[in-house]
Parts: structure tokens; C-alpha cells; sequence
């Protein structure tokens, strides 16, 4: 069956390091992924989006990779700040616009 | 400015009293959705919408119905609600199903 795996353990580091998130997946073939922050109460905000075709896309200090040999995107935030903690969420779409979320990771930078 | 809103933000109420969760957006987006989040599960779609009078189900639509009559309105309907709809709620929208999402802030709902 189709599914996507995030790392469910916080990942705690330090403030100024580089944060590096996974998402792998099995038995699906995206057309798009997607990643998005979740805050606690609050509803996810759209982060980046990368196509199958691209390998790498960046924003400011995130970056997106996508290796669809691998079935793996990495998620990085550069020089990380106490504010970039929330959970991450990785999101995969097909050919037909179905979009199915993984169950996030968390992330704490440390002051 | 731009944005999902849900109502009501948190509500409690019993098994088999109707409920509805109205949802707005203000950006003549064309897709909107609904998502349950429960821990460990992640977002888990429940029902869709491409546009006006077009809904579909998603992954979880057991126990739920959906309108879409007018562009900027999409309700989601617990015609009888059970504990095991107790979930946080999601509604999203986008330009179109190839768009990333425009999240509303949740309703947190308790069923008893």
C-alpha cells in the first residue's frame, strides 16, 4: 500500500545549525510534493512545492531535494532560529491531484 | 487579506445531535477540501470540491456530507455525529487541485 514515512521523534538542535528533514515514500509515484509548518493550534502554511522533474528548489534559507530513485525528500533550514520550531509536514500529489500528507516531524531549535 | 476561516474554533456536543462546520474562503479559490488531523495519523482528506457543485470523496468520508453551492462556502455536515469523529478539522483551498493550500486555523470537535 502506498505510504509516506516521517521521522516521528523530534528532532532537537541547535540554534544557527542546519536542520535536515526527511520524507520517504513507498509504492506512489508524485507528480508534486509539497512541504508545509504546522504551529501548535494553528493550520499548516504552504512552504515550498517541487516537481518531479526538479531535483532541488530553495526559498531564503530552506531548501527542498527530491530523489525520486531514492523515494526521499530532504527538507533543510539553514542557520536556524528558535522560530523555525513547529512541525514539518511533507506532502506528495499524483497525476490525479490526490495530495497525502505524511504525520510530520517535529522540530525544536535550542537558543 | 486572504484567508480560510472556519467556525466555530472549538465545539463539544453529543452523540447524534447534527452539527455543521462552516467554511469560507476569500480568495475565489476553486478547490477546497476538508481534513480530519489525529495524532500518529496525519491530515487525512475527507471530502473535496474542483469547483461549484462538484464534490467527491476523499479518504475518510464515512459520517460526513458536504455542499458546495457557491464558490467561497464549503460546510462540512455530521448528519450524526460519534466519539469517533472527535478529531481537529481542516478546511483548505486552493486556485486549482495543483495548487498548494490555503489552511484554515482548525475546529477542534468533541463528541460525547
Amino acid at each position: 500500500s502506498q505510504k509516506i514515512e516521517q521521522n516521528s521523534e523530534a528532532l532537537n538542535i541547535q540554534e544557527g545549525k542546519t536542520a535536515t528533514l526527511t520524507c520517504n515514500y513507498t509504492n506512489y509515484s508524485p507528480a508534486y510534493l509539497q512541504w508545509y509548518r504546522q504551529d501548535p493550534g494553528r493550520g499548516p502554511v504552504f512552504l515550498l512545492l517541487i516537481r518531479e522533474n526538479e531535483k532541488e528548489k530553495r526559498k531564503e534559507r530552506l531548501k527542498v531535494t527530491f530523489d525520486t530513485t531514492l523515494k526521499q525528500s530532504l527538507f533543510h533550514i539553514t542557520a536556524s532560529q528558535p522560530a523555525d520550531s513547529a512541525t514539518y509536514l511533507c506532502a506528495l500529489q499524483d497525476s490525479s491531484y490526490k495530495l497525502i500528507f505524511g504525520s510530520g516531524t517535529r522540530l525544536l531549535v535550542r537558543p | 487579506e486572504a484567508q480560510v476561516t472556519q467556525n466555530p474554533r472549538y465545539l463539544i456536543t453529543v452523540t447524534g445531535k447534527k452539527l455543521t462546520v462552516t467554511c469560507s474562503q476569500n480568495m475565489n479559490h476553486e478547490y477546497m477540501s476538508w481534513y480530519r488531523q489525529d495524532p500518529g495519523l496525519g491530515l487525512r482528506q475527507i471530502y473535496y470540491s474542483m469547483n461549484v457543485e462538484v464534490t467527491d470523496k476523499g479518504d475518510v468520508p464515512e459520517g460526513y456530507k458536504v455542499s458546495r453551492k457557491e464558490k467561497r462556502n464549503f460546510p462540512l455536515i455530521l448528519e450524526s455525529p460519534s466519539p469517533n469523529q472527535t478529531s481537529l478539522y481542516f478546511c483548505a483551498s486552493s486556485a486549482n487541485a495543483n495548487s498548494p493550500l490555503h489552511f484554515g486555523n482548525g475546529t477542534r470537535l468533541t463528541v460525547t
